[in-house]
């Protein structure tokens, strides 16, 4: 078991350009999960799947976010048209639904910094 | 809505000395989970200890204990003999019956020789 696994750890763009980050949970685990994550904040929910079923997207997320988990295993994170205030650290973790103590795994980010 | 309330941003403590992290939350669900996540400077997100709604007792796991006041919506991290290696942020979760985790904003520790 690999744990989470997140491509790429780092990614400078312009503004404007668009950006995509995967995310390869643990293997037999059925939830995945994205957060943003700025200096001194705690992770903010951006969407989460269960299976390949996006089952919430958060309010405050724009619509240049998309997030896909086409065949219930790994998941992209597409930023459209991306702005200087996107620039954070993309978080995804992943769990299993039915363990007694369901909690999240967390792979070691993306961070993204927008010029 | 704010869920989760950590209400410290920061704190010094002494090597040896035991610290209490403040946790509140916000929900009228029965069931939900309570999570305490430990970040260091490197980044990674670490599990430290678990309470779920129903259980009648305080988690604990190894120097962590979890004070859980469930009238008072409050979920209190208790480090014991605090360790240089403590030093981090320390974040304070709930996972809500469909299964989403919120988070709170963290309390960033420094635990001083």
């Amino acid at each position: 078991d690999t744990g989470v696994s997140q491509d790429p750890r780092h990614k400078i763009t312009k503004r404007g350009q668009n950006v995509t980050f995967r995310c390869d949970p643990i293997s037999e685990h059925n939830r995945l999960y994205w957060y943003r994550q700025t200096l001194g904040q705690g992770p903010e929910f951006l969407t989460y799947f269960q299976n390949e079923a996006q089952l919430e997207k958060s309010r405050l997320l724009s619509d240049r976010f998309s997030a896909e988990r086409p065949k219930g295993s790994f998941s992209t994170l597409e930023i459209q048209r991306t702005e200087q205030g996107d620039s954070a650290m993309y978080l995804c973790a992943s769990s299993y639904l039915g363990a007694t103590n369901e909690k999240l795994f967390f792979g070691s980010g993306t961070q993204l910094s927008v010029l | 809505a704010q869920k989760i309330t950590q209400t410290q941003p920061g704190m010094f403590v002494q090597e040896k000395e035991a610290v209490t992290l403040d946790c509140t939350y916000d929900t009228s669900d029965p069931s939900y989970g309570l999570f305490w996540y430990k970040q260091p400077s490197s980044g990674e997100m670490i599990f430290l200890i678990y309470q779920g709604s129903y259980d009648q007792q305080n988690a604990t796991e190894g120097r962590y204990s979890l004070n859980f006041q469930k009238a008072r919506k409050s979920a209190n991290l208790v480090i014991s003999a605090s360790q240089l290696g403590d030093s981090a942020m320390y974040f304070c979760a709930m996972r809500e019956p469909r299964g989403k985790f919120q988070f709170g904003a963290g309390t960033q520790v420094v635990v001083t020789p």
